[in-house]
C-alpha cells in the first residue's frame, strides 16, 4: 500500500499571507503512459465532510478559488493558498489513487496566526 | 444540483451490525461509483470500498473484507453499507462519497460526499 505523509502537521499563517503544504507519497504516482499524478487534495472544515480542491495533483475543481494551487510530480507534492483567508481554516489531506487502496495523509490542521 | 443524503446517527453494542444509506440527487444514479470512507475521531480518512450502482458489483479494503456488505437499490436512488461484528475501534463518522469518474471504471477520488453518518460502539 501506498503511504501518504504530509507535513507539516499543523501551521499557522497571516491572513493574506502564502500557506504551504506538503505532501510525499511512499512510492510514485505518476503514471507515465498518460503523465498524470494520481494525486488530489481535500479541504475539510470543522464538522464537515471533506471537499475536493485539487485533482491530477494541479487541476483546481470546478468553483474552488484560484488561490488554491497544487504543484509537484512523482512523490513530492505541495497545496498552496496564496493569500490566506479567514474561511481557509481547515485540515487539508492529500490522496492518492495511483493505486488501490487509495490513502489518504494524516492531515495538516491550518490556522489563523 | 449533485447531492448525496445519508441516514442518521447510530448507537451500536459490540457484535452487532449497522447499516448507513446514502441517498443520492441531481445526477445519473447508476453513472457513477459511491464509495465509502470512514473518519475515527480527530483522526484522518479511511477508505472502506464502493459499490457499482449499475451492476451492483463491489470491492471492499482488505480490512474490511468479510465484514463489510455493500448493496444499491436503483429505484430510489440510494447505496447502503453495512458494516458487522461491530468493535469499538469501528466508532467513526461514515461518509459516501461520488466517484469524480462518471465512466466504467472507478476513478478513486471523490468530488461529492454525503454529510456523514456517526456511529457509535458502546456496551
Amino acid at each position: 500500500d501506498i503511504v501518504m505523509t504530509q507535513s507539516p502537521d499543523s501551521l499557522a499563517v497571516s491572513l493574506g499571507e502564502r500557506a504551504t503544504i506538503n505532501c510525499k507519497s511512499s512510492q510514485s504516482v505518476l503514471y507515465r503512459s498518460n503523465n498524470k499524478n494520481y494525486l488530489a487534495w481535500y479541504q475539510q472544515k470543522l464538522g464537515q465532510p471533506p471537499k475536493m480542491l485539487i485533482y491530477w495533483a494541479s487541476t483546481r475543481e470546478s468553483g474552488v478559488p484560484d488561490r488554491f494551487s497544487g504543484s509537484g510530480s512523482g512523490t513530492d507534492f505541495t497545496l498552496t493558498i496564496s493569500s490566506l483567508q479567514a474561511e481557509d481554516v481547515a485540515v487539508y489531506y492529500c490522496q492518492q489513487y495511483y493505486s488501490t487502496p487509495p490513502s489518504f495523509g494524516q492531515g495538516t490542521k491550518l490556522e489563523i496566526k | 444540483q449533485v447531492q448525496l443524503v445519508q441516514s442518521g446517527a447510530e448507537v451500536k453494542k459490540p457484535g452487532a451490525s449497522v447499516k448507513v444509506s446514502c441517498k443520492a440527487a441531481g445526477y445519473i444514479f447508476t453513472g457513477y461509483y459511491v464509495h465509502w470512507v470512514r473518519q475515527a475521531p480527530g483522526q484522518g480518512l479511511e477508505w472502506m470500498g464502493w459499490i457499482n450502482p449499475n451492476s451492483g458489483g463491489t470491492n471492499s479494503a482488505q480490512n474490511f473484507q468479510g465484514r463489510v456488505t455493500m448493496t444499491r437499490d436503483t429505484s430510489i436512488s440510494t447505496a447502503y453499507m453495512e458494516l458487522s461484528s461491530l468493535r469499538s475501534d469501528d466508532a467513526a463518522v461514515y461518509y459516501c462519497a461520488r466517484d469524480k469518474e462518471g465512466s466504467g471504471y472507478p476513478a478513486y477520488n471523490f468530488d461529492y460526499w454525503g454529510q456523514g453518518t456517526l456511529v457509535t460502539v458502546s456496551s
